[in-house]
């Protein structure tokens, strides 16, 4: 079945970095423009950042710009979040999402992010 | 990159209809058709209810439907069962590869 699976979350320290990976399944992963969505505990969603199918483009929530960077690799299925100078407030479950006719058709399950 | 507005909660009786609307610009709900609406169980991955303002995904009941008019988009939700409680969230398109959610609107059956 069509799958997303995240990992590389867990704890880290103010100005610390992360690289979250998102590995997919099921589909044919470069026909897809991907994005990574977040929500902090008790808060809504928030879209973080776009990819385009070959990686030519991309787009980040004004938050996170200079401090974020996606990629993909399509021989390996992959998506990747690099976090770099992480804060407090991007604490938070970072969800891989398909993009799939201007909507989010596939969620991953998630990936806790804890800035402490 | 203000995000879109729902209102907080909402509630309705079993079997009733309840419809949830969000309010955006004409920079993304109001310029673009790109409207999704998604349910959010509490430690689920949220699920994709509709999407392009009124298509249904394979799978979800004919009881949920989406509308647009203006700068407003709305989902609406008919004879209410107890599993349609959860949150809810609409996104939108809004240009230049940016999307935008609103703040979630948690529904409850009574």
């Amino acid at each position: 079945q069509m799958q997303l699976v995240e990992s590389g979350g867990g704890v880290v320290q103010p100005g610390g970095s992360l690289r979250l990976s998102c590995v997919a399944s099921g589909f044919a992963f470069n026909h897809y423009n991907m994005q990574w969505v977040r929500q902090a505990p008790g808060k809504g969603l928030e879209w973080v950042t776009f990819i385009s199918l070959d990686g030519s483009d991309k787009n980040y929530v004004d938050s996170v710009k200079g401090r974020f960077t996606t990629s993909r690799d399509n021989s390996k299925s992959t998506l990747y979040l690099q976090m770099n100078s992480l804060r407090p407030e991007d604490t938070a479950v970072y969800y891989c999402v398909r993009d799939s006719d201007w909507s989010y058709n596939i969620w991953g399950q998630g990936t806790m992010v804890t800035v402490s | 990159q203000s995000a879109l507005t729902q209102p907080p909660s909402a509630s309705g009786s079993p079997g009733q209809s309840l419809t949830i609307s969000c309010t955006g610009t004409s920079s993304d709900i109001g310029g673009y058709t790109h409207v999704s609406w998604y349910q959010h169980h509490p430690g689920e991955a949220p699920k994709l209810m509709i999407y392009e303002v009124n298509r249904r995904p394979s799978g979800v009941s004919d009881r949920f439907s989406g509308s647009k008019s203006g700068n407003t988009a709305s989902l609406t939700v008919s004879g209410l069962r107890a599993e349609d409680e959860a949150t809810y969230y609409c996104n939108s398109f809004a240009g230049n590869n940016n999307w935008v959610f609103g703040g979630g609107t948690t529904v409850t059956v009574l």
